[in-house]
């Protein structure tokens, strides 16, 4: 069965690094997104990606982070310079039409700013 | 912001009876409501959605059930497996692809 990969599963990077956390969705798929979960918090939208734009963001989502498909398979959230409060797991997501349809998940990456 | 809420932080039921998983929402906007199941370290699983203009739908041991006037969904799980036990979230859209998350309740089925 198709499925959403995440690398690396866990990532540990020092205060104002940039990091980033790969994804391969699912290759029929057309829309592509990013969700974050903080330790005991609820799972947060960040973003949206369609036909290689953003097609709406959060305000989460400000200008340390950015969103690239850079080929026909992977999709990328760069944070650019990487704060303490940053530290989550970040989930990939993918479907295969927007609206009134189920989105996949990967397994995240566990992003840790220390 | 709390647009869905799932009030109980956690459910314990027994094997073989029905575990019934409850959501509430605020924004009458929402169409689109599913439910995912998250083991710990994996990414949210898709178990089933359901949009509006329904008010049940079903998948083998899995039934969602939205009650638009009440602003609540629940997700009856019958006959409940030891397999089960996971946490349940159910979220919600405005028909874009944006999800909006509740907190989640985590479920043990008790052998």
């Amino acid at each position: 069965e198709p499925e959403v990969t995440q690398t690396p599963s866990h990532q540990v990077t020092q205060m104002g690094q940039e990091v980033i956390l790969r994804c391969v969705p699912i290759s029929n798929h057309l829309y592509f997104y990013w969700y974050r979960q903080i330790l005991g918090q609820k799972v947060e939208f960040l973003v949206s990606f369609y036909n290689n734009e953003i097609s709406e963001k959060s305000e989460i989502f400000d200008d340390q982070f950015s969103v690239e498909r850079p080929d026909g398979s992977n999709f990328t959230l760069k944070i650019r310079s990487t704060k303490l409060e940053d530290s989550a797991m970040y989930f990939c997501a993918s479907s295969e039409i927007a609206g009134y349809y189920e989105q996949y998940f990967g397994p995240g990456t566990r992003l840790t700013v220390t | 912001d709390q647009q869905v809420k799932q009030n109980s932080p956690s459910l314990s039921v027994q094997e073989g009876r029905i575990s019934i998983l409850n959501c509430d929402y605020t924004n009458s906007m929402f169409d689109y409501f599913l439910w995912y199941k998250k083991y710990p370290a994996e990414g949210p699983t898709f178990l089933i959605s359901i949009s509006s203009i329904k008010d049940k739908n079903e998948d083998g041991r899995f039934t969602v059930f939205l009650n638009k006037s009440a602003k609540h969904l629940s997700l009856h799980i019958v006959p409940s497996q030891p397999g089960d036990s996971a946490v349940y979230f159910c979220a919600a859209s405005v028909g874009n692809e944006k999800l909006t998350f509740g907190t989640g309740t985590r479920l043990t089925i008790i052998p």
